[in-house]
Formats: structure tokens, sequence, C-alpha cells
């Protein structure tokens, strides 16, 4: 199994709702992303955990909450959005986050389109 | 600070050869990635440079040289496939952080028959 699951695919929430975006990777992978993607740009790092722990915050407000329930799955809880947050969340795994020299190359998720109305 | 530059588009044909160039200036550098993504899908990994020299993989080859800060992807035998947004991440290196890796604005590739 070489996938990074994603659910939903899809999603529209007004900017009072509660949701959260799922990822999940069997791959036996200690480091897991999330990054924001709006249309026609790259993706922006948000937050990286490593062993379950967040290690990097990019300054991301609040209104997005990531979890690390465990090795294989990633959640991040959003509530209170923007119009602006409206963009594709990726999700991306590794085996670990690369310290030293190595190839580790980072598997995305096919992502959630989120839209915030 | 950190930047990296892409050409934003190119166009090319059917079977001809075609290279996007990457130059990028980081704070640290652990290694340059290309990652290919097609519209509304994720981006999939296609090669790895962390030395200097040309990395070939079938019909696609990377080039690095870190004194220059410069790397191209190279792809030969195009195909109507081929067509998509091309990105150039470079990881950094955060001490105790891990890598980050930050992706170039990326190159909209466009392969006409």
């Amino acid at each position: 199994d070489t996938e990074v699951t994603q659910t939903p695919k899809h999603l529209v929430m007004g900017m009072t709702n509660k949701k959260s975006l799922k990822c999940e990777q069997h791959m036996g992978h200690r480091a897991m992303y999330w990054y924001k993607q709006k249309a026609k740009k790259p993706p922006e790092l948000m937050f990286v955990y490593s062993y379950e722990k967040l290690s990097i915050n990019e300054s991301v407000p609040s209104r997005f909450s990531p979890e690390c329930p465990n090795s294989s799955l990633l959640n991040l809880h959003l509530h209170a959005l923007q119009p602006e947050d409206s963009a594709l969340y990726l999700c991306a795994s590794s085996p670990t986050t690369g310290t030293g020299t190595t190839n580790e190359k980072l598997f995305f998720g096919s992502g959630t389109q989120l839209s915030v109305l | 600070g950190q930047n990296i530059d892409q050409p934003t588009e190119m166009t090319a044909t059917e079977g001809a050869i075609v290279q996007i160039n990457c130059t990028y200036q980081t704070s640290g550098f652990n290694g340059l990635f290309w990652y290919q993504q097609h519209a509304g899908e994720a981006p999939t990994f296609l090669s790895y440079n962390v030395l200097d020299g040309l990395e070939e993989k079938g019909r696609f080859s990377s080039f690095l040289s870190r004194s220059k800060g410069y790397s191209y992807l190279l792809l030969k035998e195009l195909q109507m496939k081929d067509s998509a947004s091309y990105l150039c991440a470079v990881r950094d290196m955060i001490y105790n952080q891990g890598g980050k890796l930050i992706f170039g604005q990326g190159t909209e590739l466009s392969v006409k028959p």
C-alpha cells in the first residue's frame, strides 16, 4: 500500500461550521504534513508532524487545528473559516522528516477541495 | 529568505524535448525534488538531486548545480499526457525540526500535437 488517502474529496462549508479533514497512510511513515494549495499556486506548508508530535507550525491561524491521533492518521479540524481559506488541502507523508542527506520523498494524497461560503 | 524561481508557462510539441529550469536561494539545502501535478490531482514524485550532476530516469532527467543554485528537468519524447504543472521543490534544513519542502510556483507545460 503506497497510498495516502484523504477524505472527503470535496467539502463545502459555511463560516460558522465545524468540519474535519482526514488523512490516512499505512506505509509506516513517521512524518505527516498538511499543505494548502490555491489554484495555479504551489503547495504551501501548514503543519508537520514527526513521530506524532507537531514539529512545524507555519504560523497558521488558530481556526485550523491539526491532530495526529496515531502514526497512521492525521486530521485537520476547521472552525470559523473565511472564504479566502477556500483551497485544495493536501496531506502528505514521508518515512521521516528527512534529517540528514536523504532522498525521502513526500507521498501526497489527492487532496480535499474546500469551499467556504 | 527563501526564493525558488521557475518559468510560469511553457509550450512544446509532441515528440520533442523540453527543459524546465529552476533557480533557488534558500537558507539551507538538503536536496531538490521535481514533482508533476495534473490539474486537480496530487503532486507525484519525479526525481531527486542532492549532489551535482545528472540523474536519469527513463524519459525524465534532472540536473543540479549547487554552486549555481540551479536545476533543470529534461523531458524527452514528449507525450500529450505530459501536459501538467511541474514543481521544483527544495528541502530546507532546519535543525531539530527536520526538512521543510519549499515549492516553486510551478511551470505549466502544454504539449501540442
